[in-house]
């Protein structure tokens, strides 16, 4: 059983370029959760999701984040029109259910 | 959740234990504590949890004081490889994993 599949594990961006990031759950979770990670800062949480539904996306950016889960395929988490600022190491996490939580590799963005 | 005081850094030689503090002193009595560690760039990785009771694993023993203000994660053999941030959480019992809330951790450095 493969563990969280994040990729890639390293993007750059210029300024005001789209960036996407993958997470493919491990087999059998339906729930994700995203995290970012700043340089020399704890992970925050940012949004968690189930099968097409965001159930609680109290720590995403107002404005020009944007994730999703669908029925087929990976979950995305979507950063639009990205700033220096949003270069941090984003953490996918999965579960089976609320009692524990799996995390992946991460993708390491770099907005330049 | 009940916020946690962890020290920043901490060092420990190579083959002896590594015992790690961690104060919880708001703790409820339904509110469970949890460790986890990042080791450099990769994704947080559950190690033990306990209420009340002192815990064993293959990894790593909790030892929770008896008014449960605070633990001890042991790390009985410390080698090379358990350098990295040791997080300890805590959550209320049956509460979603996937949205912890991480501090900034005891960075703990095993040294030869």
């Amino acid at each position: 059983n493969a563990g969280v599949m994040q990729n890639p594990r390293h993007l750059v961006r210029r300024r005001g370029q789209e960036a996407r990031l993958r997470c493919s759950p491990m087999k059998g979770h339906s729930h994700v959760y995203w995290y970012r990670q700043l340089p020399e800062e704890g992970l925050k949480f940012m949004v968690y999701l189930q099968k097409e539904n965001i159930i609680d996306e109290s720590g995403m950016p107002k404005e020009r984040f944007s994730a999703e889960f669908p029925k087929e395929g990976p979950s995305i988490l979507r950063i639009q029109q990205v700033v220096r600022g949003d270069s941090a190491a984003y953490f996918c996490a999965s579960s089976p259910d609320i009692t524990e939580a799996f995390f992946g590799q991460g993708t390491r963005l770099t907005v330049v | 959740d009940a916020k946690t005081t962890q020290p920043t850094s901490m060092d420990c030689a190579e083959g002896r234990a590594a015992n790690l503090p961690c104060n919880h002193s708001t703790i409820s009595g339904n509110e469970y504590v949890y460790w986890y560690r990042q080791i450099h760039s990769q994704g947080p990785q559950y190690i033990i949890h306990g209420l009340k009771n002192n815990e064993t694993n293959e990894m790593a023993s909790l030892i929770i004081t008896e008014d449960r203000k605070s633990s001890t994660l042991i790390l009985p053999h410390a080698t090379l490889r358990d350098t990295a941030v040791y997080y300890c959480i805590v959550r209320v019992g049956g509460t979603n994993a996937g949205k912890s809330t991480f501090g900034d951790g005891t960075t703990l450095t095993v040294k030869p």
